[in-house]
């Protein structure tokens, strides 16, 4: 029962390309979360996707920042136009169901480190 | 958003119990209290959670103060494995988001 996948690993990018982070949940989870984590700060919320469906980006930045969960496929964070400053740690977690059973636990991916050049 | 505040830092010694404590003076009735952790150069990973009663699993056992207002979680007999960063947070049911505070680096020794 293969866990969260993300990819790439690690990425480097130069300042002002685009960044294209993948998260793949894990089987028959249908809700994915984002987080950054900035180095040696904590994790913080980003956005919260459904299948098709973005539920909450509160925590996206306004500018460069997207992201997307289609109906088929993975979850995809987008960076455009990246700078020194987007070089963080970005995971991906997913759970099951909203509320089903009172809480959801989220299970975490191994994120994806990307440094900006 | 959740408010939680835990000890910087906690050291042990290998197969001692570890007690971590949790403040969260904020939580509304019907908030649940989970605990993840995160191991070095790894993704953050759930450990227990809990309304009320108190819980046990394989992992852990979470001991929920009786106006919930601090949690403690408790290794039974800590490993090298068990260094990591622990985050309590609290969110209503079905939270969509996790909010993380600094957490505490616990340290164990051989």
């Amino acid at each position: 029962n293969a866990g969260v996948m993300q990819n790439p690993r690690h990425l480097v990018r130069r300042r002002g390309q685009e960044a294209r982070l993948r998260c793949s949940p894990m089987k028959g989870h249908s809700h994915v979360y984002w987080y950054r984590q900035l180095p040696e700060e904590g994790l913080k919320f980003m956005v919260y996707l459904q299948k098709e469906n973005i539920i909450d980006e509160s925590g996206m930045p306004k500018e460069r920042f997207s992201a997307e969960f289609p109906k088929e496929g993975p979850s995809i964070l987008r960076i455009q136009q990246v700078v020194r400053g987007d070089s963080a740690a970005y995971f991906c977690a997913s759970s099951l169901s909203f509320g089903r059973e009172g809480t959801d636990t989220q299970y975490f991916g191994p994120g994806t480190r990307l440094t900006v050049l | 958003d959740a408010k939680t505040t835990q000890p910087n830092s906690m050291e042990s010694n290998e197969e001692e119990p570890v007690h971590l404590p949790c403040n969260h003076s904020t939580i509304s009735g019907t908030d649940y209290i989970h605990w993840y952790r995160q191991l070095p150069s790894q993704g953050p990973e759930y450990v227990i959670h809990g309304l009320t009663s108190n819980v046990n699993n394989r992992m852990a056992s979470l001991a929920i103060a009786e106006d919930r207002k601090s949690s403690t979680l408790i290794l039974h007999r800590a490993t090298l494995r068990d260094a990591a960063v622990y985050y309590c947070t609290h969110g209503p049911p079905g939270a969509q988001k996790l909010v993380f505070g600094q957490g505490t680096r616990l340290t164990i020794n051989p």
